[in-house]
This record gives C-alpha cells, sequence and structure tokens, in this order.
C-alpha cells in the first residue's frame, strides 16, 4: 500500500468509447504523474502536475485528457482510443517536482479493442 | 538527464548478495542516483537513493565510487520475492526540474530456489 490509489484496475473499452482513468493520492503531496507502460517498453512518462497546474505534456496525444481538480485527485480521460494504447497507466505522486520519490499506484491494465 | 546502462538480465538463487552495477558515464556535478524495484502488473516502488560513497537501508544498499560513473545496488540474501525489474535513474532534481524521471529497460532479476 503505497498511498496512492488508482480505479478502475482493469477497463476493457472500444475504440468509440470515452472512459475515464481515476488517481487518488492520500499523503499530502503538490506533484501527480501519469506514465503509461506497454509490453517489454520502459515507462513513459505522459503528464505532470503540480500544485494542479500541468507542467508537462510529453507529446500525448489529444485522445488523451488530463484533468487535477485539486492536488490529491487525478484524472485521465480517455476518447476514441486505438489498440496501441493498451497498456498499463500509473499514477505517481511526490511531494513536489524536486524530490525524485515518487510512490506510484497499482495502475490499471487497459485494453482498447 | 545522463544515460544509464544496465545489465538486462539477472539470475540468482536464495540467500545469495545480488549486485547489479550500473553506467552512467555523463553523469552531472548535482545529478543523483536512484534505485526503483518493480513487481509484475504494479507500479515502481522507490529503494534508495545516493549521491556519493555508500549508502544503506534496511532494503539495500547503494555503492557509488568516487568518480560517480557507476553504481551498484547491492541486496544482501535475496529470496524468491525479490524477483522483479530494477531500475537505475540519473537526475537533478533540483526545483528546477520538471519531476522528470527517465525509466530504462531496467534489470529483470530472478531469483531460484
Amino acid at each position: 500500500e503505497t498511498g496512492v490509489t488508482q480505479t478502475p484496475r482493469h477497463l476493457v473499452m472500444g475504440m468509440t468509447n470515452k472512459k475515464s482513468l481515476k488517481c487518488e493520492q492520500h499523503l499530502g503531496h503538490n506533484a501527480m504523474y501519469w506514465y503509461k507502460q506497454s509490453a517489454k517498453k520502459p515507462l513513459e512518462l505522459m503528464f505532470v502536475y503540480s500544485l494542479e497546474e500541468r507542467v508537462e505534456n510529453n507529446s500525448v496525444p489529444s485522445r488523451f485528457s488530463p484533468e487535477c481538480p485539486n492536488s490529491s485527485h487525478l484524472f485521465l480521460h480517455l476518447h476514441t482510443l486505438q489498440p496501441e494504447d493498451s497498456a498499463l497507466y500509473l499514477c505517481a505522486s511526490s511531494r513536489g517536482l524536486a524530490d525524485n520519490e515518487q510512490f506510484f499506484g497499482p495502475g490499471t491494465r487497459l485494453t482498447v479493442l | 538527464l545522463a544515460k544509464t546502462t544496465q545489465p538486462i538480465s539477472m539470475d540468482s538463487y536464495e540467500g545469495q548478495e545480488v549486485n547489479i552495477t550500473c553506467s552512467h558515464n555523463n553523469i552531472a556535478t548535482n545529478d543523483y542516483i536512484t534505485w526503483y524495484q518493480q513487481f509484475p502488473s504494479q507500479g515502481p516502488r522507490f529503494i534508495i537513493q545516493g549521491y556519493k560513497t555508500k549508502v544503506t537501508n534496511e532494503v539495500a544498499s547503494l555503492f557509488i565510487p568516487a568518480d560517480r560513473k557507476s553504481s551498484t545496488l547491492s541486496l544482501p540474501r535475496v529470496s524468491l520475492s525479490d524477483t522483479a525489474v530494477y531500475y537505475c535513474l540519473v537526475g537533478d532534481f533540483s526545483s528546477s526540474n520538471t519531476g522528470k524521471l527517465i525509466f530504462g529497460q531496467g534489470t529483470t532479476l530472478q531469483v531460484k530456489p
């Protein structure tokens, strides 16, 4: 238990669906992150938020839309995804951007049909 | 950020000490060395961080030579549950950084009975 929870843990969706991934951290951290991990590939940083403000968008397609309503919650809204978007999506948080100890959630295993 | 090189895989037996070496020839003065552990279908977990010499915690030790161009993660008396992927990361996490962790392929450690 890392103090970072993610829901759902598994998600299967069609290419025309709209769904959202949710992340919540109970650590009082100020920075939150979305990562993507595809099979046999390193983790890829997608988005970085600091104090609810997006500070990094790592060339992610617009079919992925993040939202950070407060410092404890982070969402990833998904629409018109492609099968190659199937992956493990991980959320993480840290005390601040200057802290390299990030706490990861268990991830959401996404399958796009 | 400095590029890191580590072995793709390693095998060990229960009870042995395991040393995983990471090369980072281009490490900068302000860079720290951080190691993460990842079990299948879980998010990575911070293990240890160091700048120079030796750092030890309840999980592992990190040895960093004077030139800092490499580092060695040492896991004492491994058990089957230490089977995981181990990532070496190098970066400057000062306040000017955007909290960017760059994960490579990591080292897959297989502990056998």
